[in-house]
């Protein structure tokens, strides 16, 4: 079956740096992405998302990037903060289904 | 709070119990769903409903019996579970339209249950 999944599990970074969080994914019929925030206790939070038509989204903070041709999807952190610490997602979407598929998490550490 | 309220937050219940999860949203969302959440595993998706109609049922024991009363409450009855159970359930709404979400899904913060 399709699958989406991350390439690093865990992700330590230090306070004010730059961080990227990848996210490959198999089926090219997916049309809409979305990157999930999960704190500890807390269910999954969305955080942004970006539909096919387009490559690049920004957040405050945060940017998306959509690459169809390797069906990669990234989300960068600007000056990471100790609150950012958590587990992120990506989901996507096929078109004509909105059930998405999820991956597994990778972990966010920020060292203050 | 994300506006999809679950109750109880923790529940530790017994193999021969039967206990019942709630979530209420308060979004208008016309779309509500059960995912299960175990540890190092991708969400596991369990139930959809959308306005009020089950529309997937993803090949879950009939242990777990879901209901919808109206576009705003999902119910996840639990009766004679396993511990392989233990995990923790979360509701999520979105708005569906054409197909398609409109801006991904709101999740509640789940109930972690431990079945003993």
């Amino acid at each position: 079956g399709e699958s989406v999944g991350l390439h690093l599990p865990t992700l330590s970074v230090q306070e004010g740096d730059n961080s990227i969080i990848n996210c490959a994914y198999s089926n090219s019929a997916s049309d809409y992405f979305i990157w999930y925030k999960q704190e500890s206790g807390k269910g999954p939070q969305f955080i942004i998302d970006i539909r096919s038509n387009m490559d690049k989204r920004q957040g405050q903070r945060v940017t998306v990037l959509l690459n169809k041709t390797v069906k990669h999807l990234s989300l960068q952190i600007a000056a990471t903060q100790p609150g950012d610490s958590a587990v992120y997602f990506c989901a996507e979407e096929s078109g004509g289904s909105y059930i998405p598929t999820f991956g597994r998490g990778t972990s966010l550490i920020v060292h203050p | 709070e994300t506006g999809v309220t679950q109750t109880p937050r923790h529940l530790v219940m017994g193999m021969t119990n039967k206990k019942s999860l709630k979530c209420e949203q308060h979004l208008g969302h016309n779309a509500m769903y059960w995912y299960k959440q175990s540890a190092k595993k991708p969400l596991e998706l369990m139930f959809v409903y959308n306005f009020k109609e089950q529309t997937e049922n993803n090949s879950v024991p009939s242990r777990f019996s879901p209901e919808c009363p109206n576009s705003s409450h999902l119910f996840l009855h639990l009766h004679t579970l396993q511990p392989e159970d233990s995990a923790l359930y979360l509701c999520a709404s979105s708005q569906e339209e054409q197909g398609a979400t409109v801006y991904g899904y709101t999740f509640g913060s789940g109930t972690r249950l431990t079945v003993v």
